[in-house]
């Protein structure tokens, strides 16, 4: 079964700063998407970016960048100058074919003012 | 707004009662999924519809817990005789399957919280 390893339970950001979430993955397929979603506080889960195994270049949107490294099995979400609204949980997610996502533990952000 | 909408959002029992929770996917959405997360956690997978087929269903689907999907639409999550250990945000989420329009993103509704006492 796919496994997602997010080690990070917390991570704490000063407003405007960088921080980088970290995510590990295992699978056996060469072909899958991951995803990096954020969870705000008792509101719904929204993707923030997503990255297709086959394309070697990293995702980009906006503020949020993706490290992809598929020989490592790694997978983890920069976010550049940090906002107070950027404070939430953040799941890493596996999805192999047309199937199920597979969630990581989650990290709860925090944005210092 | 024609997002993923559930309900109830909130849904306080008695143990040992039955309870049911609808979700109605993004119009256009063929795919239909039932997640649980306790606190904390990340969302575990449930189940999973394409249109009205049950494709998939976790080994965390006990016999008390049954999905449906009827005319391909709305699904209902119903729970038999609910234990203290069912207490969870019962997420639903749905995706387009078709080609072209498949990106894989798999959109959420709010979540309906379970709390039993």
């Amino acid at each position: 079964a796919q496994t997602v390893t997010q080690s990070q339970p917390e991570m704490s950001v000063q407003e405007a700063e960088t921080v980088t979430l970290s995510c590990t993955y295992d699978t056996s397929e060469s072909d899958y998407y991951l995803f990096w979603y954020k969870q705000p506080p008792s509101r719904q889960m929204i993707l923030v970016i997503r990255q297709e195994a086959y394309k070697q270049q990293n995702a980009t949107e906006n503020r949020f960048s993706v490290n992809f490294q598929k020989a490592a099995k790694s997978f983890s979400l920069k976010i550049s100058d940090s906002q107070l609204g950027d404070a939430a949980m953040y799941f890493c997610a596996y999805r192999e074919g047309a199937q199920k996502l597979v969630f990581g533990q989650g990290t709860r952000l925090t944005i210092n003012p | 707004d024609t997002g993923v909408s559930q309900d109830p959002r909130h849904k306080i029992t008695k143990r040992g009662q039955n309870v049911t929770f609808r979700c109605d996917p993004i119009s256009e959405h063929n795919r239909l999924y039932w997640y649980r997360q306790t606190l904390g956690q990340g969302p575990e997978f449930l189940t999973y519809f394409q249109n009205e087929a049950q494709l998939e269903k976790s080994r965390l689907l006990s016999d008390r817990f049954s999905a449906e999907r009827p005319k391909g639409s709305f699904s209902t999550l119903e729970i038999q005789r609910t234990e203290q250990g069912d207490s969870a945000m019962y997420l639903c989420a749905s995706s387009s399957g078709l080609a072209g329009a498949n990106t894989g993103e798999l959109f959420f509704g709010e979540g309906s919280r379970l709390t039993v006492l």
